[in-house]
């Protein structure tokens, strides 16, 4: 399977622990997106990766979220002390710029999502 | 601030009918791109199709088409010929900050649920 892939497929913990999840991108693509779905709602987007580099941050990202890619392939998304409120599905997505007019060039290939319960 | 509106919860349609989902946007961006992605109960995301600002025609990919309406600043996808497997959330989105093909943010509406009926 060369998709994308998010582990762990599901966490519980409690309130006040850390967690730390991993994306692992298809491996040509040098974009990595992360973003945060709660039930009935569109995903929202937190940050951005051009290869190591994070370009982009959304306010929902507060200190006690962190992301890193330390080498441009795979990344991971910590979440400290964490509240009642982070319980959602985090999806992850990559791509790879293309020049052209193709749809699908501009796809983002979203992976299936570690869904996060904290009690 | 960039914002994607769906203003319908839930659709309905019948089995080999079309149908239109309304999503409209806001944006000062002169360069931008509009998705519609697609999300079953499984959870899954699907890439749909994709219309960039700049782009004269209207997207169109299978059954599915883009209504590219930049002054009103709408997107409305289009799916003809309705299955009963197309019953799922589908999201419309923006993309901003285009650089070397891609787009640093990428801005979801709230969905709309559509439901196909045989």
């Amino acid at each position: 399977d060369t998709g994308v892939s998010q582990d762990p497929r599901h966490k519980i913990t409690k309130r006040g622990q850390n967690v730390t999840f991993r994306c692992d991108p298809i491996s040509e693509h040098n974009r990595l997106y992360w973003y945060r779905q709660t039930l009935g709602q569109g995903p929202e987007f937190l940050t951005y990766f051009q290869n190591e580099a994070q370009l982009e941050k959304s306010r929902l990202l507060s200190d006690r979220f962190s992301a890193e890619r330390p080498k441009g392939s795979f990344s991971t998304l910590e979440i400290q002390r964490t509240e009642q409120g982070d319980s959602a599905m985090y999806l992850c997505a990559s791509n790879t710029p293309r020049q052209g007019t193709k749809s699908s060039y501009n796809e983002q290939f979203f992976g299936p999502g570690t869904r996060l319960t904290v009690l | 601030a960039q914002k994607i509106t769906q203003t319908q919860p839930g659709m309905f349609v019948q089995e080999k009918e079309a149908v239109t989902l309304d999503c409209t946007y806001d944006t000062s961006d002169q360069s931008y791109g509009l998705f519609w992605y697609k999300q079953p109960s499984s959870g899954e995301m699907i890439f749909l199709i994709y219309q960039g600002s700049y782009d004269e025609q209207n997207a169109t990919e299978g059954r599915y088409s883009l209504n590219f309406q930049k002054a009103r600043k709408s997107a409305n996808l289009v799916i003809s010929a309705s299955q009963l497997g197309d019953s799922a959330m589908y999201f419309c989105a923006m993309g901003q900050g285009k650089n070397s093909g891609g787009y640093q943010k990428v801005t979801f509406g709230t969905g709309t649920k559509l439901q196909v009926i045989p």
